[in-house]
């Protein structure tokens, strides 16, 4: 069964620094969509990505933090100068475009962000 | 603002025994609601949407129940298992533009015991 993957599993990075954060969506996937969870705390939408374009962004989505598709696979997420509430879990997540928008997202295992 | 609220509470339940969980919403107009399980340190995966004109949704031992007019979604697994020992997250998506962002509740950690 298809599925979302990504890498690193795990990025420990010191204050400051850049990290690019990558996925691989599902293949047939179109809607792309990165999330983030702090230890303890509920998954947060960062921002979604159509089109080669984004859809919508968050408020945490500001220009610390940029999207881009590099080919047609991948699916990145960079985050310049990091800062130490940087870190947690993130989440790329895809889904399909079919005849009606189908909204179930499918989601990777996560990145483990850890800025020290 | 927007909150959703789910039960902060773990839930304890017998094998064999029906979870319901409960997932409450204001300030918001959802098209669509969602369920999501989580287990300790992966990604959320989908279990079931639900349509705002549908009453209710059905996958094999899983039941969700949408009610626009309370703002309230019950999710039920029937016949638990130990192996449905995990967190269970509600999410709600708008009907046009929003990019299919979804909103997170807090979810309910659910431990089913032999």
């Amino acid at each position: 069964e298809p599925e979302v993957t990504q890498t690193p599993s795990h990025q420990v990075t010191q204050m400051g620094q850049e990290v690019i954060l990558r996925c691989v969506p599902i293949s047939n996937h179109l809607y792309f969509y990165w999330y983030r969870q702090i230890l303890g705390q509920k998954v947060e939408f960062l921002v979604s990505f159509y089109n080669n374009e984004i859809s919508e962004k968050s408020e945490i989505f500001d220009d610390q933090f940029s999207v881009e598709r590099p080919d047609g696979s991948n699916f990145t997420l960079k985050i310049r100068s990091t800062k130490l509430e940087d870190s947690a879990m993130y989440f790329c997540a895809s889904s399909p475009l079919t005849s009606g928008p189908t909204y179930e997202q499918y989601f990777g295992p996560g990145t483990r962000l850890t800025v020290t | 603002s927007q909150k959703i609220e789910q039960n902060s509470e773990a839930l304890n339940i017998q094998e064999g025994k029906t979870a319901t969980l409960t997932c409450n919403y204001t300030n918001y107009s959802p098209a669509y609601l969602q369920w999501y399980r989580q287990d300790p340190g992966r990604g959320p995966v989908f279990l079931l949407l639900i349509r705002e004109n549908e009453k209710e949704k059905r996958k094999e031992r899983l039941k969700v129940t949408f009610d626009t007019t309370l703002k309230q979604s019950l999710f039920h697994i029937t016949a638990s298992q130990p192996a449905d020992s995990a967190t269970y997250l509600c999410a709600l998506a708008p009907l046009t533009g929003g990019g299919n962002k979804l909103t997170f509740g807090t979810g309910t950690q659910l431990k089913v015991e032999l």
